[in-house]
């Protein structure tokens, strides 16, 4: 199975400023996700994460607010850009690997952000 | 679209006595269901999942669920809760005809009473 580690594990930051979230999984995956959790809510899937090409936004979500990395197979970054508030959230990383007869996902312990 | 429902935002049960969380399901294609299960300050735990094999689908730590296409549903059950139970469940279900990516019911949060 996969092991995913995320980080920071929590941070908390200064409105206008960008925090970016490193996920590192420990062996190859097909697809990596990003989810938000709010305060209290459930979560919701951000985008996916392409490797080597720009990132799949869901409604409501936009590249220059939240830019995304995905260089290789195992690695990906989550940027939360010009911070306010409303983006005190836990954000997930998620990542689903294949094999011949399963396929598995796993998440990120998340990172908790609080905004001031 | 797919989508689920939880329909109980919080539930309380003694020790000892039986859980059911309710989910029901909205989906164009065959789904994947799943359950997750978050404790406190923790990552999220796949519980079971349902890929259109057997209806009746056990899990981890004595949960089961059993899929019900005629209801639309795909509740979560228990026979004895424990204390350890005490968390915060997710009915998830897969957005594609694949896996992937899931869409996350609101929670349901379970309580258990010594």
């Amino acid at each position: 199975s996969a092991v995913i580690s995320q980080k920071p594990s929590r941070d908390i930051c200064q409105r206008g400023t960008s925090l970016t979230i490193q996920c590192q999984v420990d062996s190859q995956v097909t697809m990596m996700f990003w989810y938000r959790q709010q305060p209290g809510q459930s979560l919701t899937l951000i985008a996916t994460a392409n490797q080597g090409s720009e990132a799949t936004y869901e409604s409501g979500f936009v590249i220059d607010k939240f830019p995304i990395s995905r260089p290789n197979l195992t690695f990906s970054t989550l940027t939360v850009s010009n911070m306010s508030p409303e983006d005190s959230s836990i954000y997930l990383c998620s990542a689903r690997q294949d094999s011949l007869r399963n396929e598995k996902l796993f998440f990120g312990s998340g990172t908790q952000l609080s905004v001031l | 679209a797919q989508s689920v429902t939880q329909l109980d935002s919080h539930v309380s049960v003694s020790e000892g006595t039986p859980v059911l969380l309710r989910c029901n399901y909205s989906s164009s294609y065959s789904p994947s269901l799943f359950w997750y299960v978050q404790h406190p300050n923790k990552g999220l735990q796949l519980l079971l999942k349902y890929t259109s094999a057997a209806t009746l689908v056990k899990g981890i730590n004595g949960f089961e669920a059993e899929f019900k296409k005629s209801e639309t549903s795909f509740h979560l059950t228990k026979p004895s809760a424990h204390m350890s139970d005490a968390a915060e469940y997710f009915c998830v279900v897969s957005r594609n005809s694949g896996n992937t990516p899931l869409v996350f019911g609101k929670g349901t949060r379970l309580s258990v009473i010594a």
